[in-house]
């Protein structure tokens, strides 16, 4: 199983880019890499998965180096709104391992 | 287009119940998974099903259940509550099983937030 670390908690302010990194070292040549965002008392929601090199969309960009031991997610330009839990997750056949994931907060 | 849909919304029980919570996936989606989020805890899968059949199966006991309608909604069933199994049970659907490496989008519900006392 491809397990991921990332950091429990980060802080930031409103405007700064925030870039949550997760390390995957035993990641599977086939496995992709997705982040979801989850808001208290609410279901995750996806938000850019990508296999190497980099993936950009309207809110977030992420960078998988060229080993794919991990990836980082770059959140531009942070607001208040983007306070909530983020969970990296690599490709599992059959079921997707969530770990805790990590909690960001921004600061006004 | 109306997402994935949970009911109850909350619930509370006692110890030794019975529950069954419900799931409507996007319309159009024909698998739906359940996972239990502890508080402060990432979700934690239970199960998978696709075209009516079990297809995943995650860490939990006997006592958890479930099953998908020929119209793609499921029920989670759990026999004999525990009081660990208070939790937020999340339904996800997407359209067909992930291929091999490939996760393809899940898109999770709301969520019903149940809690055994």
């Amino acid at each position: 199983l491809a397990k991921t670390t990332q950091p429990i908690s980060m802080d930031s302010y409103e405007g700064q880019e925030v870039n949550i990194t997760c390390s995957h070292n035993n990641i599977a040549t086939n496995d992709y890499i997705t982040w979801y965002q989850q808001f208290p008392s609410q279901g995750p929601r996806f938000i850019i998965q990508g296999y190497k090199t980099k993936v950009t969309n309207e809110v977030a960009s992420l960078f998988i180096p060229a080993d794919r031991k991990s990836s980082t997610l770059s959140l531009p330009r942070v607001s208040l709104s983007d306070t909530a839990v983020y969970y990296c997750l690599v490709g599992e056949e059959d079921k997707i391992i969530f770990g805790k994931g990590t909690r960001l907060h921004i600061l006004p | 287009d109306a997402g994935v849909t949970q009911s109850p919304t909350h619930l509370i029980k006692t110890r030794g119940q019975h529950v069954t919570l419900r799931c409507s996936p996007i319309s159009g989606h024909k698998s739906v998974s359940w996972y239990q989020q502890v508080l402060g805890q990432g979700p934690q899968f239970i199960f998978q099903y696709y075209e009516k059949e079990e297809r995943g199966r995650g860490n939990f006991p006997d006592r958890f259940s479930a099953r998908q309608f020929p119209n793609y909604s499921s029920e989670l069933n759990v026999n004999a509550l525990l009081l660990g199994d208070s939790a937020l049970y999340l339904c996800a659907s997407r359209h067909t099983p992930k291929d091999r490496g490939r996760m393809e989008t899940q898109y999770f519900g709301p969520g019903t937030r149940l809690l055994v006392l």
